[in-house]
């Protein structure tokens, strides 16, 4: 167990709509990065919040968005969804800049 | 453009024996380097790292090389065992402003045979 918490575990929507993944980071973390892994895909890095502001990005759509809120947990919107967004999404954290990221267990999304 | 490269989608080993994964990195500010292991359906568990001013960091049955000059890295577990069977993801980090972020390779399937 990382200490990473992401919920849901498993989603399916349908094209078209909106969904929310949520990431509660490990005690003491204050970074939360997001990514998506499709079949047969690496790791893509989607975007980094440290501290409840953005610090990088990545590859991310413009259909999707995150913020970190004050209590540091994360949510990741996804808009519009496509069947191509079906993936897993890995919430990760660590401590400051920490060189180690830890993974949650994902969030795996299905649109039909 | 690819920055860390697996280039061997699967590898298969006895088990006993000697598992070697590689992984390949293109960009000369990269200075720290991470293996992680992944089973299905879980999150990535971080493995083992090392910093680019070292060559070889050792865990237990797990040892990591770092070639700078060929911009190579390596993993090393000594005995696999089948419980070792997994996806293994290379990734670098390199800092950027205040921010660091990890770049990873597209992983490789080990399948320890018993």
């Amino acid at each position: 167990d990382s200490g990473v918490t992401q919920t849901p575990k498993h989603l399916i929507t349908a094209t078209g709509q909106r969904v929310t993944l949520r990431c509660s980071p490990r005690s003491g973390d204050l970074s939360v990065y997001w990514y998506q892994q499709s079949l047969d895909q690496g790791l893509q890095f989607l975007i980094q919040y440290y501290n409840g502001e953005e610090r990088a990005k990545g590859n991310i759509l413009e259909r999707f968005s995150a913020q970190q809120f004050p209590d540091l947990h994360s949510e990741l919107n996804l808009s519009s969804l496509e069947l191509g967004d079906s993936a897993l999404y890995f919430c990760a954290s660590s401590v400051v800049n920490g060189n180690t990221i830890y993974f949650g267990e994902g969030s795996w999304l299905t649109v039909v | 453009d690819q920055q860390v490269k697996q280039n061997s989608p699967s590898l298969s080993v006895q088990e006993g024996r000697i598992s070697i994964l590689n992984c390949d990195y293109t960009n000369s500010m990269f200075d720290y380097f991470l293996w992680y292991k992944k089973y299905p359906a879980e999150g990535p568990t971080f493995l083992i790292s090392i910093s680019s001013i070292k060559d070889k960091n050792e865990d237990g049955r797990f040892t990591v090389f770092l070639n700078k000059s060929a911009k190579h890295l390596s993993l090393h577990i000594v005995p696999s065992q089948p419980g070792d069977s997994a996806v293994y993801f290379c990734a670098a980090s390199s800092a950027s402003g205040s921010a660091r972020q990890l770049t990873f390779g597209s992983g490789t399937q080990l399948t320890v045979l018993p």
